[in-house]
């Protein structure tokens, strides 16, 4: 079955720190990937996304994100973070013979000053 | 250009009452998806539809939900009774049309508070 796995439940970083949140999925055909953030009280947002060519692909806010088959992960990267980016991140799959997506847990982000 | 409208963005009822979501998709769209998010269960999709119809309500959680589309522009998650394990942020979401490589866009949510 589809499936979406985020390692990290919380990651703190400092403010201008990097930061690297990791996704891996489970996916039999090639997938299409997605990366939304949610902010507090917020619907989620699209950052990134993924169905195929270049496998690093740039987002809004600064983000990009690299697809790495062998590895089946989708990993989100922004080199200099702001306080604003602390938020909730989802990673999903599409679902070509459903239609749907599926979301990962999420990983929140706490950014220190 | 309006997004994804929900209402109301807060409710509060006691258990057994009839709680009735609304959702208005971005004009144009022809595809809705209802989600429930708990700390315990995360992000679940409940039900979505296109062009009107259900496509698939596996993720509805029970007999006492049910979604209805009577029109492009409008849609409604009700829950009857409602129990306190239905406390939740309900999202609605819509695409332009039905496929895995379309981009979500959400609405703002409801979050229900059932006493």
């Amino acid at each position: 079955a589809q499936s979406v796995t985020q390692p990290d439940i919380h990651i703190t970083v400092s403010e201008g720190a990097s930061l690297e949140l990791r996704c891996n999925y489970s996916y039999g055909a090639t997938p299409y990937l997605f990366w939304y953030v949610q902010s507090p009280g917020q619907g989620l947002q699209l950052l990134l996304k993924y169905f195929s060519g270049d496998t690093l692909v740039q987002g809004i806010k600064g983000f990009e994100a690299e697809f790495k088959r062998s590895q089946s992960s989708f990993n989100l990267r922004k080199p200099s973070v702001h306080w604003s980016d602390a938020a909730e991140y989802f990673c999903a799959v599409g679902d070509g013979g459903y239609n749907k997506l599926i979301f990962g847990a999420g990983t929140r982000l706490a950014v220190h000053p | 250009d309006a997004g994804v409208i929900q209402s109301p963005r807060h409710e509060v009822t006691e258990m057994g009452q009839e709680v009735t979501l609304r959702c208005k998709p971005i004009s144009g769209h022809n595809s809705l998806f209802w989600y429930r998010q708990t700390m315990m269960r995360g992000l679940e999709l409940l039900i979505y539809f296109n062009n009107n119809v259900p496509i698939d309500d596996s993720g509805m959680p029970e007999d006492r939900f049910s979604a209805k589309m009577p029109n492009a522009s409008f849609s409604t998650l009700k829950i009857q009774p409602s129990e306190p394990r239905d406390s939740a942020v309900y999202f609605c979401a819509s695409t332009p049309r039905l496929g895995a490589q379309e981009t979500q866009y959400f609405g703002p949510g409801t979050r229900l508070l059932v006493l």
